[in-house]
């Protein structure tokens, strides 16, 4: 079993700072997606990282895949009061029939203005 | 209606009914999803429908039960289920292609389902 581990659990800052979450796990991953949650919403796809060491940037928003394919990193500028959400990391692993996606319990971040 | 779509939004029920759960999707995908979200744990994946056929039972107990008609609509059939069962069911879909490995997931807005 994947095990993803997203620190920290909870998250609450001011309007204008930055701040980074994190998504470890032991084990190796063919790429990972990052979403982000609204209250009374299902998760939204933010983005998709599949290469070791690749970084990708989303207007204020940089995701990092760690070298070895088993961290992300996910940062934001300048946060804003509508980055508020449940940031979730999802691992994949395999494919067609033996495709599985596992979830970490994400990081609920509050921006207040 | 676009993107993936679930009715109802929110569902309370007894121990001794029985109910179902629909979700819809729009975006021409071929594989569609059950998840179930609850308070301090991990999505859980429940079942994977590719190509209408059901590829993953992630040990879900035989109380829930999937129904894939086609490849726009899923069914979870709900019967004596447990106040432990109360949670955010979500309906998901993506597109499952030979040769790539990234399976992006589109999600519905869920049913909070409550069992009393």
């Amino acid at each position: 079993t994947q095990l993803l581990e997203q620190s920290p659990q909870f998250l609450s800052i001011q309007e204008g700072e930055n701040l980074t979450v994190y998504c470890n796990s032991s084990s190796v991953f063919s790429s990972l997606q990052w979403y982000r949650q609204e209250p009374g919403e299902g998760p939204v796809l933010l983005v998709t990282v599949v290469t070791g060491g690749e970084v990708k940037k989303l207007k204020r928003l940089t995701f990092q895949f760690g070298d070895a394919r088993k961290d992300s990193s996910l940062h934001i500028t300048a946060a804003q009061p509508g980055d508020t959400g449940l940031y979730l990391c999802a691992g994949e692993v395999g494919g067609g029939s033996n495709y599985k996606l596992t979830f970490g319990k994400g990081t609920l971040l509050t921006v207040n203005p | 209606e676009t993107g993936v779509t679930q009715t109802p939004r929110h569902l309370v029920m007894g121990m001794t009914n029985k109910k179902s759960l629909k979700c819809e999707q729009h975006l021409g995908h071929n594989a569609m999803y059950w998840y179930k979200q609850s308070a301090k744990k991990p999505l859980e994946l429940m079942f994977v429908y590719n190509f209408k056929e059901q590829t993953e039972n992630n040990s879900v107990p035989s109380r829930f039960s999937p129904e894939c008609p086609n490849s726009s609509h899923l069914f979870l059939h709900l019967h004596t289920l447990q106040p432990e069962d109360s949670a955010l069911y979500l309906c998901a879909s993506s597109q499952v292609q030979v040769g790539t490995s990234s399976y992006e997931q589109y999600f519905g807005p869920g049913t909070r389902l409550t069992v009393t």
